[in-house]
């Protein structure tokens, strides 16, 4: 399996832009997170999704995000318009729930967002 | 409830030093307690987890120590080496009975072993 992939790795934009960041999860795994990582907050959980549901938005920092999952295989992350504040890490991560158990959850390698 | 306290920010040893990060939650509903490693341009990646069930937990150069009564689990790198300089993080969540549940991470551990 090719684990969690993200596109784009690296993306800078001007201040009030739209970015859409890009997730594609593990085959199979029914569980989906979006974190965003700086320096100054570590890693902070925005969403996440359960069989392609949000279950927990309460992280997303304001309206100018906004996070869907149209399918199993494919979840976006928008910021609509950008703020420089907004330079950050993001991750995508997805794992399973299996009967009674999750499995750990697999992270991509992140897309780092630069908004000037 | 929700928080994951993560200490020391920065550590620095010798090679073949055993580097000791400790984290701190206060949920105790939390049922499964990882650590994620995190070289620089990757995402984390699991580094070994245990359950509250027990009180240590080793995997090869790495154990996890946990304190169910404390509310507190650290994290030990036996003879460490520089190819461990990294960034680790702890994290804490409910994973069992078949519910999604969040991990909360801490704040990052900051490891450098000099040769």
């Amino acid at each position: 399996d090719a684990g969690v992939i993200q596109s784009p790795r690296h993306e800078v934009t001007e201040m009030g832009q739209e970015v859409t960041l890009r997730c594609k999860p593990i085959s199979g795994h029914n569980s989906l997170f979006w974190y965003r990582q700086t320096m100054m907050r570590g890693l902070e959980l925005l969403i996440y999704f359960n069989n392609n549901v949000p279950i927990d938005d309460s992280g997303m920092p304001e309206d100018r995000f906004s996070a869907k999952m149209p399918n199993a295989s494919f979840s976006t992350l928008k910021i609509q318009p950008s703020e420089p504040r907004d330079s950050a890490v993001y991750f995508c991560a997805s794992s399973l729930v299996q009967g009674w158990k999750n499995t750990e959850a697999f992270f991509g390698q992140g897309t780092r967002l630069t908004v000037v | 409830q929700q928080q994951v306290k993560q200490s020391p920010q920065s550590l620095i040893v010798q090679k073949g030093g055993i580097p000791i990060i400790n984290c701190a939650y206060e949920n105790t509903a939390f049922d499964y307690f990882p650590w994620y490693q995190q070289f620089p341009g990757k995402g984390p990646a699991l580094l070994i987890a245990i359950r509250p069930d027990v009180s240590e937990k080793k995997e090869g150069r790495f154990t996890i120590s946990f304190n169910k009564s404390a509310k507190q689990f650290s994290l030990h790198i036996m003879d460490s080496q520089p190819g461990d300089s990294a960034t680790y993080f702890c994290a804490a969540t409910r994973n069992y009975g078949g519910a999604t549940n969040k991990l909360i991470f801490g704040t990052g551990t900051l490891l450098a072993v000099q040769p």
